[in-house]
């Protein structure tokens, strides 16, 4: 079944940097759009970014633009979100899900998500 | 960007009452791309609905999905225990894509 785990949440003081990885088994990763999804602490999801699967397309969210990257590595099955000068309102849990639909359409559901990983932003 | 809203806020219903939680983006959703996930106390998101009316793999058949343009419904046909939780639509068709502020279902 698929099964897709997010790492490398933590606590990190404003300013900071943190990367996020996440590792899928149980279907073709190489062949699947991916995305990050975000939620704050009682809070309802943003979505934050996309990557297709050869990398060549990615999208942001403005609140996230310049500051996040998103990347992978289909060799290792695995999605990662590169996050710099980080804020008190990045805390969140962080979700990875796959992203499907008419692939170069631009317009794709989140079709299985990971549990998430909580980043933390305070000093 | 798209602003979505939910309504209403909490549905507080008896078992095997019906379901009906309305999304109505500020801009027309080109295609039906709207989606509608289940968020249970604790977990994850789950894809219940995609293209509007289109079952995700494994729902069960009281989830229903309606509606085009600025007007979309989600039904539950027959509320059980187990579908306690927090429903979102999102709409996927104009970056970026954006989720309603979620409607929030009780059991009475």
């Amino acid at each position: 079944q698929v099964q897709l785990v997010e790492s490398g949440g933590g606590l990190v003081k404003p300013g900071g940097s943190l990367r996020l990885s996440c590792v899928g088994s149980g279907f073709s990763f190489n062949d699947y759009y991916m995305s990050w999804i975000r939620q704050a602490p009682g809070k309802g999801l943003e979505w934050l970014s996309y990557i297709s699967s050869g990398s060549k397309i990615t999208d942001y969210a403005d609140s996230v633009k310049g500051r996040f990257s998103i990347s992978r590595d289909n060799a290792r099955n695995s999605l990662y979100l590169e996050m710099n000068s980080l804020r008190g309102d990045d805390t969140a849990i962080y979700y990875c899900a796959t992203a499907k639909g008419i692939y170069g359409s631009g317009s794709y559901y989140l079709d299985y998500w990971g549990q998430g990983v909580l980043v933390t932003v305070s000093s | 960007e798209i602003v979505l809203t939910q309504s209403p806020g909490t549905l507080s219903l008896s078992p095997g009452e019906r379901a009906t939680l309305s999304c109505r983006p500020s801009q027309s959703v080109s295609s039906s791309y709207l989606a509608w996930y289940q968020q249970k106390p604790g977990q994850a998101p789950r894809l219940l609905i995609h293209g509007a009316s289109t079952r995700a793999t494994g729902i069960p058949d009281r989830f229903s999905g309606s509606g085009y343009g600025t007007d979309f419904t989600l039904t539950i046909s027959r509320l059980e225990p187990e579908d306690v939780g927090v429903y979102y639509c999102q709409q996927y068709g104009r970056s970026p894509w954006t989720f309603g502020q979620g409607t929030k279902v009780e059991i009475k």
